[in-house]
């Protein structure tokens, strides 16, 4: 039940996509369609901003979208605006029906 | 709407019980497409999943190896709610506890409760 990897730090500049990867293994991301992806920001609750690999919950915007390859999924952010300078993590079903979380990747706004 | 209002002490002293409990509204506890889950966050460690109880026919419970060998998660289907216990802890043990829960093929967390810092210091 090993982390999977995600990039410390990503930024970029209001209106530009970024892209957050999520490093697992075979057993894991690779091996499930079940990444989900979570949004933090300072003091409040995990939300949950994709589900499924590519699925977006009611309300979610859509300038947030999901992918995989292998075993990396992957979070973008198109049109990068000021609120989403947040904490975000990715989680996936792993063996032994448990989870395992990403260990967060800090999004910065220029 | 799915609710979950965790309650439990914030200060534990080391090598003694943690008890939390996660009430759910919305929702039953012995649901057999729901899963009930306890995860921690930390500076040093982010987001842990620690482990999860459902119902399919009969309770289950998963634990995640870190913890396997401190770790309780109870349904109690009289209050409609989860509890965790987690036995001689340690200042390592401080974290920022949550429940949350999963479906039955859909294994993403749907809903949080508020999450409870919880400190282990003598």
């Amino acid at each position: 039940q090993s982390a999977l990897t995600q990039p410390a730090s990503v930024s970029g500049s209001p209106g530009q996509s970024i892209t957050i990867s999520c490093t697992g293994t075979s057993s894991d991301v690779g091996a499930y369609n079940y990444v989900s992806w979570y949004q933090q920001h300072p003091g409040r609750v995990p939300k949950l901003l994709i589900y499924d690999v590519t699925n977006r919950p009611s309300g979610v915007s859509n300038r947030f979208s999901g992918s995989k390859s292998g075993n990396t999924a992957s979070l973008t952010i198109s049109g990068l605006q000021a609120e989403d300078e947040a904490d975000y993590f990715c989680c996936s079903y792993a063996p032994g029906d448990t989870l395992v979380f990403g260990g967060g990747t800090k999004a910065t706004v220029l | 709407q799915i609710q979950l209002q965790q309650s439990g002490p914030g200060l534990v002293k080391p090598s003694q019980t943690l008890s939390l409990t996660c009430a759910i509204s919305g929702d039953s506890v012995s649901n057999n497409i729901a899963t009930w889950n306890w995860i921690r966050q930390s500076p040093s460690r982010g987001l842990e999943w620690l482990g999860r109880t459902f119902y399919r026919s009969k309770w289950n419970n998963v634990y995640a190896d870190s913890v396997k060998s401190r770790i309780t998660i109870n349904p109690d289907t009289s209050k409609n709610q989860v509890t965790l216990q987690l036995n001689s802890v340690t200042p390592e043990d401080t974290a920022v506890y949550y429940c949350a829960r999963t479906g039955y093929f859909a294994e993403y967390c749907q809903a949080w409760g508020q999450g409870t810092l919880v400190t282990v210091s003598s």
